[in-house]
């Protein structure tokens, strides 16, 4: 496997805390995406951090990269019912990193309570 | 807004059956893919297409064929459906050399009994 042996990984939080997840890589990449995946529905993309950038936000979102330890961070601030969802780390197997073809991690299952 | 339509949204298959999951896009991309979820894990990748009348395996390609006759039109096919293959099955876009990003329906839930 591309990730680490982690299961699904669940966090319950209350509404206006901030929330971080994590994950690991085994091979190389130079782009990791995050995408959120809420129930009954398919993924869809958050944030995508090159290599070269170790650190991009978007609105609430905070992503990290890492390629040293070859892993990668998402953090929500001031979090919102709206946020529950499964979070997913995904890599590009493509040249570039823009092939499409994706391996994705196992997720994290955040609940948001409020 | 990318537009990717599944059908059928669900389906029950009998063992040893012809499944075929089919899948349009609006949004004018020319790659397009199949992924596979089991409950509780993440989406692996079964085919994918950079081209009309073009296809490629992906990582988990056994039982499973794939057909783009057009840009917009991309099925997945199970000749002989298997009770392992239960799972949703996503559906996804993108745009050559346009960030990477992935466009995804909302599933094909499979149910083979």
């Amino acid at each position: 496997s591309q990730w680490g042996e982690e299961n699904l990984q669940a966090l319950s939080i209350q509404e206006g805390e901030d929330v971080t997840m994590n994950c690991s890589y085994k091979t190389y990449t130079t782009v990791v995406q995050w995408y959120r995946q809420k129930s009954g529905k398919g993924p869809a993309q958050l944030i995508l951090i090159r290599s070269n950038e170790r650190e991009k936000r978007s609105g609430r979102l905070r992503a990290t990269l890492d390629t040293s330890s070859q892993s990668s961070s998402l953090s929500i601030t001031g979090t919102l019912a709206t946020d529950t969802a499964v979070y997913f780390c995904a890599t590009d197997g493509g040249t570039g990193g823009l092939s499409g073809k994706l391996t994705f991690g196992e997720g994290t299952q955040v609940t948001v309570i409020s | 807004e990318a537009a990717v339509t599944q059908s059928p949204r669900s389906k029950v298959a009998v063992t040893g059956g012809k499944v075929t999951l089919s899948c349009h896009q609006t949004n004018n991309h020319d790659y397009m893919y199949w992924y596979r979820q089991d409950t509780g894990h993440g989406l692996r990748l079964i085919h994918y297409s950079y081209v009309a009348d073009s296809t490629e395996k992906g990582d988990i390609p056994d039982g499973y064929k794939a057909s783009r006759p057009s840009q917009e039109n991309f099925s997945l096919i199970l000749e002989l459906a298997s009770l392992s293959q239960t799972a949703v099955y996503f559906c996804a876009s993108s745009a050559q050399g346009k960030g990477g990003q992935l466009y995804f329906g909302e599933g094909s839930k499979l149910t083979v009994l």
